[in-house]
């Protein structure tokens, strides 16, 4: 069946302006992750959203970063005045249920801010 | 595509060897561990995983071991081939919802 689902796959942009990342989780599943990973890094945890409840947002690394899942499918990160250092693979994760389920990966949406 | 991990802890296998890869976990209270595989420009990808109640599970190829009392786990791969290069991370979810990976480890086998 379809799997996690990102776009774009690549993104250029300069510094200053924002960018809006989409993933579209596996069918039916209820949570939905989102991680960042630098070269030579490891992942990152930014936001999860469960269900219906409030989101985590605790790994985001500043008021410049958001993101919101509409009817509990589709989900879109955004990073507003980007900076160099934003600069990552942006990867969005789904799965089943959250806890006790191993999350499946979409392959990431590649930024660059120049 | 994008090359994940260039300053990762490396292991180099022998094509047909066993490896070990190690890791070690956080938080005393993690109850569920899981080992992704990662290859250039694509996200991580589910290889196993295992419960807090458990020491040893095993998969095709692949047997995940679990030592709670010092917070270590391990992957193991029987027979490694060379579509098996690539980073390994392990994760720990922490209770709830939250899912923390490992640095990752980058395996090389060497036909």
């Amino acid at each position: 069946g379809a799997g996690v689902s990102q776009s774009p796959s690549n993104k250029v942009t300069e510094k200053g302006k924002d960018v809006e990342l989409r993933c579209d989780p596996i069918s039916g599943h209820t949570a939905l992750y989102w991680y960042r990973q630098s070269l030579g890094q490891g992942l990152e945890f930014l936001i999860y959203f469960q269900g219906n409840s409030a989101p985590d947002k605790s790994g985001l690394p500043s008021d410049r970063f958001s993101a919101e899942r509409t009817g509990g499918s589709v989900s879109t990160l955004t990073i507003q005045r980007t900076q160099q250092e934003d600069s990552a693979v942006y990867l969005c994760a789904s799965s089943e249920q959250g806890f006790n389920s191993p999350l499946h990966f979409g392959n990431g949406t590649r930024l660059t801010v120049t | 595509g994008e090359s994940v991990g260039l300053h990762l802890p490396t292991l180099s296998v022998q094509e047909g060897d066993n490896s070990i890869i190690n890791c070690a976990y956080s938080n005393s209270a993690s109850d569920y561990f899981i080992w992704y595989k990662q290859e250039s420009g694509k996200g991580p990808q589910f290889i196993i995983d295992i419960r807090s109640n458990m020491d040893k599970r095993q998969g095709q190829r692949v047997t995940v071991l679990l030592n709670k009392t010092v917070k270590h786990l391990s992957l193991q791969i029987a027979a490694t081939q060379p579509g098996d290069s690539a980073v390994y991370f392990c994760a720990e979810n922490t209770g709830g919802f939250k899912t923390i990976f490992g640095a990752g480890t980058r395996l090389f086998v060497k036909a």
